[in-house]
């Protein structure tokens, strides 16, 4: 049983692009979470989907940014114009059901050049 | 709101000492959990403790959950150069994501 997949590992964007970051879910696990590590800090929670739904936005930033997880695939944070302030590590962690232990990807490393 | 709390950020020690890094939570919680993260590395999950008393041991880290005080620990024995790393402590409730603490980063001098 794969763990939680994420791709890119790194990505290079020049600001005012877009960056697509994925999240593969461990096989059987429908809730997706995903946290942005800012250099030499900790965590920050970012959203909470499950299959299809948005369940908690709450640390997602109000312009640009944006989630999904379908029914079938990956789930995907979306990156709008980006900034050179968005250049982080994101990381994805995914669980069985809501409440379960949940268990984080690689990460993926975002820099805007 | 959950808030964790992690003391000390920065620790610097001789190889061979002992030291505790602490975690203070502010509500109850369901789980905690510890994590190691080396420069430019993803997460490795090092402990999850689920109650109360609840200790646990990996070579030389140990950690320990005390649900009534809110605190949890870990402590490092006799310290060796390969354990220089940032941990982080974070917490979570069955009805809510996880939780992280600003990490503390433990430089052990050889």
């Amino acid at each position: 049983n794969a763990g939680v997949m994420q791709n890119p590992r790194h990505l290079v964007r020049r600001r005012g692009q877009e960056a697509r970051l994925r999240c593969s879910p461990m096989k059987g696990h429908s809730h997706v979470y995903w946290y942005r590590q800012l250099p030499e800090e900790g965590l920050k929670f970012m959203v909470y989907l499950q299959k299809e739904n948005i369940i908690d936005e709450s640390g997602m930033p109000k312009e640009r940014f944006s989630a999904e997880f379908p029914k079938e695939g990956p789930s995907i944070l979306r990156i709008q114009q980006v900034v050179r302030g968005d250049s982080a590590a994101y990381f994805c962690a995914s669980s069985p059901v809501r409440g379960a232990e949940a268990f984080f990807g690689q990460g993926t490393r975002l820099t805007v050049v | 709101e959950l808030k964790v709390e992690q003391n000390p950020l920065f620790l610097s020690m001789q190889e061979g000492k002992n030291y505790t890094i602490y975690c203070n939570y502010s509500t109850t919680s369901d789980r905690l959990y510890w994590y190691r993260q080396d420069p430019g590395k993803s997460l490795e999950s090092l402990f999850v403790l689920l109650s109360n008393g609840a200790v646990k041991q990996e070579g030389r880290l140990m950690a320990s959950l005390d649900t009534k005080a809110r605190l949890s620990t870990l402590h490092i024995t006799a310290a060796v150069h390969d354990l220089s790393a940032t941990y982080f402590c974070a917490v979570d409730r069955a009805d809510d994501k996880i939780i992280f603490g600003k990490g503390t980063r433990l430089h052990i001098l050889p």
